[in-house]
């Protein structure tokens, strides 16, 4: 079955600078990639997802890349804010199920 | 995006009992799917939920401890039976609501066993 890797599990930065979360796949048949925002107490959120046929995708302050031939795609935000503090997971679909990484907790400091 | 409602949002049972966890959605769904959250950890998924068939269990689910219903396309209860305290936990029901995979969250219910 898929196995979804996700690094690194906690990421501290500066506001204003960019943040970085990478993960990996394992299931060449999964073909949709979405990031999940979770806040304390609250349920996931999607804020951005790619699919396979696409390389890029931008949502103003964020971004995600995929690279099927290495099975990895990453979550990249620029000018980080405070209120971008949250756990961040990733996931893969083969359009059957879905399997998420274990998350990113991303402090934003003001 | 579907509104997404559960009950109850929280809690706290005795061991040995069950209890049913509802989902309800705004928009007609055809698949729906049940997950465990446990503290500070991942998404794990029990269960999809399609209706007109039986649910289909991921590896370490089991139908006599996770009985599912989904009597229309708008409507999932879970049931965890047989409480004990490693089912505390927080269960959250998703959909797909465009057919493309995206899936969106109920609240979850956060259940404690004592």
């Amino acid at each position: 079955g898929e196995n979804v890797e996700q690094h690194p599990s906690t990421l501290s930065v500066q506001e204003g600078d960019s943040a970085v979360i990478k993960c990996t796949y394992s299931d060449s048949a999964s073909n949709y990639f979405p990031w999940y925002k979770q806040e304390l107490g609250k349920r996931p959120q999607l804020i951005i997802d790619i699919r396979s046929n696409v390389g890029e995708k931008k949502d103003q302050r964020i971004a995600v890349t995929l690279n099927k031939t290495a099975k990895h795609f990453s979550l990249h935000i620029t000018e980080t804010q405070p209120e971008d503090s949250a756990v961040y997971f990733c996931a893969a679909s083969n359009g059957h199920d879905m399997r998420f990484g274990a998350g990113t907790r991303l402090t934003v400091k003001p | 995006s579907a509104v997404i409602s559960q009950k109850p949002s929280r809690d706290i049972c005795q061991r040995g009992t069950s209890l049913t966890i509802q989902c309800q959605v705004d928009s007609q769904v055809t698949m729906m799917f049940w997950y465990r959250q446990q503290p500070g950890q991942s998404l794990t998924l029990i269960a999809t939920a399609n209706q007109g068939s039986e649910a289909t269990y991921e590896s370490g689910f089991v139908i006599d401890k996770f009985p599912i219903s989904r009597p229309n396309l708008t409507f999932s209860t879970l049931t965890v039976s047989n409480m004990s305290p490693e089912d505390s936990s927080i269960y959250l029901c998703s959909v797909d609501g465009t057919g493309m995979n995206e899936q969106f969250f109920g609240p979850g219910t956060r259940l404690t066993v004592l």
